[in-house]
């Protein structure tokens, strides 16, 4: 089992939807959790922390459920800049802030 | 502002022709991470200096070494590159003083093997 799982997508949405990314981490003693954007060809680049009590920046919420191990982007307003793949990522318990990244979900926005 | 600074972009090699990639930052953080990506797959973590203190990952292979002459330089060097080391290379720092902290990643080096 990967440690950290992603829906690969593509998700394809018009401009004005609202998508929602899912995310599960196998390591119950990850401590802290984001989510990263990653443009075609490009670095990853921090999209936003993931609180426990969830969080909100603009039209992007993330949510954290430590029972179920599990972590959500929700966008809303779709726009063509959000076209991107979006990682979700784990420390892992012990380390260096070392980080677990997942594989990504695709997002493309059709006008 | 650069702040994770990689070099070159882009490389070119030869199969078993050893080549250096090479990562400086301005932002003084005592923790700097190689990455290697391949196509539609996650970062893979290589290995991290902490300060100067190497840190392996236990499936990271032995034709990957690293170097950290200083807090702003790291290198990567790949002895004998085969081609399946053809990936992009992502170099990353980040603070730490037992919290756990964004990274930033430099723009990456893409590698061709040919």
């Amino acid at each position: 089992r990967k440690e950290v799982e992603q829906d690969p997508g593509p998700f394809n949405v018009p401009e004005g939807a609202t998508v929602a990314f899912n995310c599960t981490y196998s390591n119950s003693a990850s401590q802290s959790f984001f989510w990263y954007r990653q443009d075609c060809r490009k670095e990853p680049k921090l999209l936003m922390s993931v609180y426990s009590s969830g969080n909100e920046d603009g039209r992007f919420t993330a949510q954290l459920n430590r029972a179920s191990q599990y972590i959500s982007l929700l966008i809303r307003d779709s726009k063509l800049s959000d076209s991107a793949t979006y990682l979700c990522v784990v420390n892992k318990a012990g380390g260096y802030n070392k980080l677990i990244f997942g594989a990504g979900t695709r997002l493309a926005v059709h006008p | 502002d650069a702040m994770v600074i990689q070099n070159p972009r882009y490389q070119v090699t030869q199969f078993g022709k050893p080549v250096t990639l090479s990562c400086s930052q301005t932002l003084n953080h005592n923790v700097m991470y190689w990455y290697q990506q391949k196509s539609s797959q996650a970062p893979k973590l290589l290995f991290h200096y902490y300060d100067k203190d190497f840190n392996n990952e236990a499936d990271t292979p032995d034709n990957f070494q690293s170097r950290r002459p200083n807090t702003s330089f790291c290198f990567l060097d790949i002895r004998s590159p085969g081609l399946g080391d053809a990936a992009m290379y992502l170099c990353a720092t980040s603070r730490e003083d037992g919290s756990v902290y964004e990274q930033f990643f430099g723009p990456g080096t893409r590698l061709t093997v040919l």
